[in-house]
């Protein structure tokens, strides 16, 4: 157990639909980061938030979104959904910044139908 | 962006056997990381190393910083070992994120 956690584990929608994903990080660690893992891109960068404020952006569409909390729960917001949205997204954390180890949640698995 | 190569892509082995992954990193790194994802798709930390050794029971990884290579040795494989085993790089910049390789499918059979 990582100590990272994602809800909900699995979510089947339709596309055109909107959902949001969650992660909570573990105790102490204020950067989220949030990764898409697919079968034809592989695992993928999206965003980084650290302490609230977004840090850096990878390969994230405009109709996905993100943010961190102050309790420092993160939450990822994909929008008009298509069917190559259908991924494993995954939130990792750690203590500070990128030269540090990364832990990764359990991951939700997207499917759209 | 850091490019980031694993080999090789496809391993099956015999329980007990030794394995030797590697994977091949394109600039200096930051931050190196080895995962292995499990049947159920979880990705399980195995070691941040981005130079020098490390061990941990039957696994271990050196990463030799000068000529941009790391390796993960496991010995005395069983069969809970199989999965997909993934390299992950950083090299500053942060808009490149953590840069994963494509992983090594390795198979154990009993």
């Amino acid at each position: 157990d990582s100590g990272v956690t994602q809800t909900p584990k699995h979510l089947i929608t339709a596309t055109g639909q909107r959902v949001t994903l969650r992660c909570s990080p573990r105790s102490g660690d204020l950067s989220v980061y949030w990764y898409q893992q697919s079968l034809d891109q592989g695992l993928q960068f999206l965003i980084q938030y650290y302490n609230g404020e977004e840090r850096a952006k990878g390969n994230i569409l405009e109709r996905f979104s993100a943010q961190q909390f102050p309790d420092l729960h993160s939450e990822l917001n994909l929008s008009s959904l298509e069917l190559g949205d259908s991924a494993l997204y995954f939130c990792a954390s750690s203590l500070g910044s990128w030269g540090e180890t990364q832990y990764f949640g359990p991951g939700t698995r997207l499917l759209v139908l | 962006g850091i490019q980031v190569e694993q080999s090789p892509p496809d391993l099956i082995l015999q329980e007990g056997a030794n394995s030797t992954l590697r994977c091949n990193f394109s600039d200096s790194v930051n931050n190196l990381q080895w995962f292995h994802q499990n049947p159920w798709g979880q990705l399980i930390n195995l070691f941040y190393i981005p130079s020098g050794t490390k061990q941990n029971g039957r696994l271990s990884a050196t990463t030799v910083a000068t000529e941009r290579y790391s390796l993960l040795y496991i010995s005395s494989s069983q069969t809970t070992d199989s999965g997909v085993y993934f390299c992950a790089a950083y090299s500053g910049g942060g808009a490149d994120g953590l840069t994963f390789g494509k992983g090594t499918h390795l198979i154990i059979q009993p």
